[in-house]
């Protein structure tokens, strides 16, 4: 079965530029994880979803982010506009009822 | 509320032990422990819940401390793949309302010398 998928793995951009990360979680699961790694902040969680429904924004930072759950099989999240501090590992993870949660390979987001 | 680990970092030679904590100033419904290799996603290793038992995965065990509000990982004749960043993450409520939520410790990086 395949795991988590997320695209691109690697995004280059300049800041004031929009970055769109996509995750496709695996089939079955209901409950999405979108996470940012930092070296200063750790992984600290941005949004979740539940039945394509989102539970909890919280940990998003700023206006600047959003997050879309059009469907069961696909979610993106969006910065608009980019700043060199979002530099980050950005992961998305799924999990069915709430259990274990299976992490995709991450996108590393580089703004310049 | 972020649980806080200890040690931070850890060294070992292979076939020694160690064993690292993850503490909460909530109570908690459930503890999960990950393993982060350099440069790749967290793994998922193991799960305790409220009221379940110690967990074993391999030579790595970890226990659940309800009144204490802590686990513990545990690894027995370390291994050089063990080497990588392990991560508690902490669910405060049943999964029905949390959804699985976690919140994850600043890690513990553990490198393991042949």
């Amino acid at each position: 079965d395949a795991g988590v998928i997320q695209s691109p793995r690697h995004e280059v951009t300049e800041m004031g530029q929009e970055v769109t990360l996509r995750c496709k979680p695996i089939s079955g699961h209901n409950s999405l994880f979108w996470y940012r790694q930092t070296m200063m902040r750790g992984l600290e969680l941005l949004i979740y979803f539940n039945n394509n429904v989102p539970i909890d924004d919280s940990g998003m930072p700023e206006d600047r982010f959003s997050a879309k759950m059009p469907n069961a099989s696909f979610s993106t999240l969006k910065i608009q506009p980019s700043e060199p501090r979002d530099s980050a590992v950005y992961f998305c993870a799924s999990s069915l009822l709430g259990y274990t949660q299976y992490f995709g390979p991450g996108t590393r987001l580089t703004v310049l | 509320q972020q649980p806080v680990q200890s040690p931070q970092a850890v060294i070992l030679r292979e076939g020694e032990d160690a064993v690292i904590n993850c503490s909460s100033s909530k109570a908690l419904y459930s503890v999960h422990w990950y393993r982060q290799k350099h440069g790749e996603a967290p793994v998922f290793l193991m799960i305790l819940l409220k009221g379940g038992e110690q967990m074993r995965h391999e030579k790595i065990s970890a226990s659940f401390n309800e009144k204490k509000q802590q686990s513990s990982l545990y690894l027995t004749a370390s291994q050089l793949s063990y080497s990588g960043t392990y991560f508690c993450g902490t669910e405060m409520t049943a999964g029905g309302t949390s959804y699985g939520k976690l919140t994850f410790g600043q890690g513990t990086i553990l490198t393991v010398h042949p």
